[in-house]
């Protein structure tokens, strides 16, 4: 069984300013974790994927996560917030090593950024 | 030349209807998925196929009946419509292997309001 707990739904940032949206994951065998971004009225697009090998992986858009297996978290950063940021981010987990692996999505946290 | 795309956009209905939402896909791939996303934008998988056979059946109620003609196409019929169906249904599609953790792209929704 997966579960995925997004810590803050919303977070507001300040344009330049740091971004973290906080991730952890409960998965009964080794997951892969992805993070998608939704933008008003859109579907979701996505912004990068872990599997296997390294723990820090860069994404679309500047964003990065690091996979912290003894910590169960997968948070997303982003070292300086642009406007066009703003959107809905979702953290999801699959069952690793598996095909067809059914994804677990995070309630999502929405990201505002000021001007 | 939209990758995944669904129709209709929109779909404004009565409680007791039965009702469609088409979905293509034009990437070649060979697994699709229906979601449902509800009104705290939580997201949860209802269906998945790969090359026309089912794969994931989460606990959906039995007025929800996927079909799937081609591997480019997977559509879902909705019989005796009610109030809690309401809700955007996105579909998605992805390549998958044999060791998973393919990135699935996302239709950009149908947004389904039962009066």
């Amino acid at each position: 069984a997966q579960s995925v707990t997004q810590l803050g739904s919303h977070v507001s940032v300040s344009e330049g300013a740091l971004v973290l949206l906080r991730c952890n994951y409960s998965s009964s065998v080794p997951p892969y974790l992805f993070w998608y971004v939704q933008y008003p009225n859109q579907g979701l697009q996505l912004l990068l994927k872990y599997t296997t090998g390294a723990t820090l992986v860069k994404g679309i858009n500047g964003f990065e996560a690091e996979f912290k297996k003894s910590e169960t978290s997968f948070h997303l950063t982003k070292p300086s917030a642009h406007m066009s940021d703003a959107a809905e981010y979702f953290c999801a987990v699959s069952p690793g090593g598996t095909s067809y692996g059914k994804l677990t999505f995070g309630q999502g946290t929405i990201l505002t950024v000021h001007p | 030349d939209t990758a995944v795309s669904q129709t209709p956009k929109y779909l404004v209905t009565q409680m007791g209807n039965d009702k469609s939402i088409k979905c293509e896909q034009n990437l070649g791939h060979d697994t699709m998925y229906w979601y449902k996303q509800d009104s705290k934008k939580f997201l949860k998988i209802m269906f998945s196929y790969n090359n026309k056979e089912l794969i994931i059946n989460e606990t959906v109620p039995n007025r929800f009946s996927p079909k799937s003609p081609d591997k480019a196409h997977l559509n879902l019929h909705i019989n005796s419509l009610e109030l809690g169906d309401s809700a955007v249904y996105f579909c998605a599609s992805s390549q998958e292997s044999t060791s998973g953790g393919s990135e699935q792209f996302f239709g950009p929704g149908t947004r389904l309001t039962v009066l």
